[in-house]
């Protein structure tokens, strides 16, 4: 089966770094990735939709300059939480799609725990 | 636009009991419906999906579901609970063959407990 994998799995950080999350297809091509964010007993909230090669849409409500999403190559998309806040303590989980199954599937990574401190 | 809705935030069952997690869905065209299971500080796994083929879908762990258009619902179902079966479970939907957007979107999950 495909599987995606995110790195780091989990992640503690000093109030106002930043934190970069990387999302893999391992062993097939993904043209469409998508970030949600889980907070605690709640469900996922899509944040972003990331293309190949072109710029992410985001969700009313996420900002762009805050989350930089970057998609450069069919396999990799990355998650960069910029200078990051106690409120930005969340799980962060990514999605991917692949080229042969498209919209009937995703793929979903085993999540990256976030905490600010 | 689309949304789902899961009755009941938590479900307890007896070992060997049926489970019934509750969903129903809201789309403006034919939508792809999805289960996803999670356990703690995992990930989602895939259960079952529907994509407009045989209603009745069969999934893994013994899971199934039935897409019933009339009633917008989507309820999954397994006629024996097992203790591994505890865990989050997300109803999911996203647009069907035609539309545009791949994003899903999710219920709020029930979680399900086994007692012994």
């Amino acid at each position: 089966g495909a599987v995606v994998s995110q790195h780091p799995s989990r992640v503690i950080c000093k109030s106002g770094t930043s934190v970069k999350i990387e999302c893999r297809s391992l062993d097939f091509q993904a043209t469409t990735m998508f970030w949600y964010r889980q907070f605690p007993k709640q469900s996922l909230m899509l944040m972003a939709t990331s293309n190949e090669g072109s710029k992410a849409t985001y969700e009313q409500g996420v900002e762009k300059d805050k989350f930089l999403i970057n998609h450069a190559s069919l396999t990799l998309s990355t998650l960069t939480v910029t200078s990051a806040h106690p409120e930005d303590s969340s799980f962060y989980i990514c999605s991917a799609q692949s080229q042969r199954t498209g919209r009937e599937t995703q793929y979903f990574g085993p999540g990256t725990r976030l905490l600010v401190l | 636009a689309q949304s789902v809705t899961q009755l009941g935030s938590h479900v307890s069952v007896s070992e060997g009991a049926l489970v019934l997690l509750r969903c129903n869905y809201s789309s403006s065209v034919p939508p792809y419906l999805f289960w996803y299971v999670q356990y703690p500080n995992q990930g989602l796994q895939l259960l079952l999906k529907y994509t407009s083929a045989a209603t009745l879908v069969k999934g893994i762990n013994g899971f199934e579901a039935e897409f019933k258009k009339s009633e917008t619902s989507f309820h999954l179902t397994k006629p024996s609970a097992h203790m591994s079966d505890a865990a989050e479970y997300f109803c999911a939907v996203s647009e069907g063959y035609g539309g545009s957007q791949g994003n899903l979107i999710f219920g709020k999950g029930t979680k399900l407990s086994v007692k012994p």
